[in-house]
């Protein structure tokens, strides 16, 4: 079993729609939750981060972590194109960031 | 707004030829990271270093990688000698020293293409 897993999309999704992503792992152990963006050639880009388990909401992005079911999803309101990127999930067990766990990416493409 | 940089943004050697890449991180930050990402596959930990070593590698980081900070700005990874399979995008990281504060600002990597 894989320490994290994602769906690799790609998902296409209309202009204006809520978009769901999401990912699943195995680790108990995990503590801290990250959601990056990474544009097609570009580093990754943090969007959101939460800790154990709970929602986090910022502007548009809604984060949730339900650490009893292993189970983190980041929520796109009002997709927008420039919102199209692979998403990646990333984990770790300590607040040091050290090692971080990722998720092999989401591809989302929002379609004007 | 500061950015960590990479440079070259693209290297293409030949198998068992070292190379060095090298990373600016951000001026007041002190804990950096090497992750490497395979082409169509997961962003993989490398190594991370502070205060002048490195705390934590992973099963990647074997004897042909190794860091360094040879001045106040630069980071570098060497690997001694390449392989096939070395082929990736190599990024680099850097946070701030803020206890608790994990937010990891990653360059725009290097490809590395070793023929």
């Amino acid at each position: 079993q894989k320490e994290v897993e994602q769906d690799p999309g790609p998902l296409s999704v209309p202009e204006g729609a809520i978009v769901s992503l999401n990912c699943t792992y195995s680790n108990s152990a995990f503590q801290y939750f990250m959601w990056y963006r990474q544009y097609s050639r570009k580093g990754p880009e943090l969007l959101m981060y939460t800790y154990s388990s709970g929602n986090k909401e910022d502007g548009r992005f809604t984060a949730q972590v339900d650490k009893s079911s292993k189970y983190i999803s980041l929520f796109i309101r009002d997709s927008q194109p420039s919102d199209s990127a692979t998403y990646l999930c990333a984990m770790s067990l300590d607040n040091y960031g050290q090692n971080f766990v990722f998720g092999p990416g989401t591809r989302l493409s929002v379609l004007p | 707004e500061p950015e960590v940089t990479q440079t070259p943004s693209h290297q293409v050697t030949q198998m068992g030829q070292e190379v060095i890449l090298r990373c600016v991180p951000i001026s007041n930050h002190l804990y950096f990271y090497w992750y490497r990402q395979i082409l169509g596959q997961k962003v993989e930990f490398l190594v991370s270093f502070y205060n002048n070593e490195i705390s934590e590698k992973s099963e990647i980081f074997d004897d042909q990688f190794s860091v360094e900070r040879p001045d106040g700005s630069n980071f570098t990874l060497k690997i001694r000698s390449t392989k096939l399979e070395d082929s990736a995008m190599y990024f680099c990281a850097s946070r701030p020293s803020i206890q608790g504060y994990y937010e990891q600002y990653f360059g725009p990597g290097t490809r590395l293409t070793v023929t």
